[in-house]
C-alpha cells in the first residue's frame, strides 16, 4: 500500500511534442505529490509538486494533473525540448500530524527528446 | 544543490571494510535523509534524522548505521561493506515549519569489489 507505481519506464518524444508520465498510488493518506528531474551524474531536483486539494498545477511547460478518485497523478511536459531529456521520478508522502512524512518514490521514467 | 555537500563523491572499497559517507548542509535544516539509488529501484530511503541524535530507519536500513552529532552533518556508515551495497548514495534535507520539499545533494558513487 506504500508503493507508487510509475509508467512508462522509458519514453521517446519528438521535439515540440508532449511528454506524459503517469503515477498511481494506493495509500489514500498520501497528501503531497512531488516530481523530481534527474540528469546523469546529478542529484534529483524538485521540479513541481501538488497537494490533493487541487486537480492541476502548472509551472511553465510542466503541469501536474491529479485525479484523487482514481488515485493517479501525471506529469505533462509541453513543447518538449532535448534539454528535457532526463529521468523523472514521482513521489508521495503522508504528513503525520506535523512530523515529516517520508517520500515514497516511483521507479523512474527515462525521457529522451529527439531533435 | 541547496547547500548540501557529500563526501567522498566516489569511492571504491573492498568487501568487508567499513565505509563512512558524509553529508554536510549549510541550511540549518532539521530533517536529513540518506537514500540509495539503483537501476530499476528508484530511490529508497535508508535512514533519516529529525534532529541531533534523533534518527530512525527507512525502507532498506539493514547493513547501515547513521549518526548525527551536529545539525549540519549526517553520517552514513557501512559497518562491513558488501557487493550488494554498490550503489549511488544521496543525501537530502528538508526544512521546518511544515515544508515538505526535499532537496538532494550531488551523490556519492560507491563501488564495493
Amino acid at each position: 500500500q506504500q508503493q507508487v507505481k510509475q509508467s512508462p519506464q522509458s519514453l521517446i518524444v519528438q521535439k515540440g511534442g508532449i511528454s506524459i508520465i503517469n503515477c498511481a498510488y494506493e495509500n489514500t493518506a498520501f497528501d503531497y505529490f512531488p516530481w523530481y528531474q534527474q540528469f546523469p551524474g546529478k542529484g534529483p531536483a524538485l521540479l513541481i509538486a501538488i497537494r490533493p486539494d487541487v486537480s492541476e498545477k502548472k509551472e511553465g511547460r510542466f503541469t501536474i494533473s491529479f485525479n484523487k478518485s482514481a488515485k493517479q497523478f501525471s506529469l505533462h511536459i509541453m513543447d518538449s525540448q532535448p534539454g528535457d531529456s532526463a529521468t523523472y521520478f514521482c513521489a508521495a508522502s503522508v504528513n503525520y500530524g506535523g512530523s515529516q512524512g517520508n517520500l515514497i518514490f516511483g521507479k523512474g521514467t527515462k525521457l529522451s527528446v529527439k531533435p | 544543490d541547496a547547500g548540501i555537500t557529500q563526501s567522498p563523491r566516489h569511492k571504491v572499497t573492498e568487501t568487508g571494510t567499513p565505509v563512512t559517507l558524509r553529508c554536510h548542509q549549510t541550511e540549518n535544516h532539521r530533517y536529513m535523509y540518506w537514500y540509495r539509488q539503483d537501476p530499476g529501484h528508484g530511490l529508497r530511503l535508508i535512514h533519516y534524522s529529525y534532529g541531533v541524535k534523533d534518527t530512525d530507519k527507512g525502507e532498506v536500513s539493514d547493513g547501515y548505521s547513521v549518526s548525527r552529532s551536529k545539525t549540519e552533518d549526517f553520517l552514513l556508515t557501512l559497518e562491513s561493506a558488501t557487493s550488494s551495497q554498490t550503489s549511488v548514495y544521496f543525501c537530502a534535507i528538508t526544512g521546518d515549519f511544515g515544508g515538505r520539499e526535499q532537496y538532494f545533494g550531488p551523490g556519492t558513487r560507491l563501488t564495493v569489489t
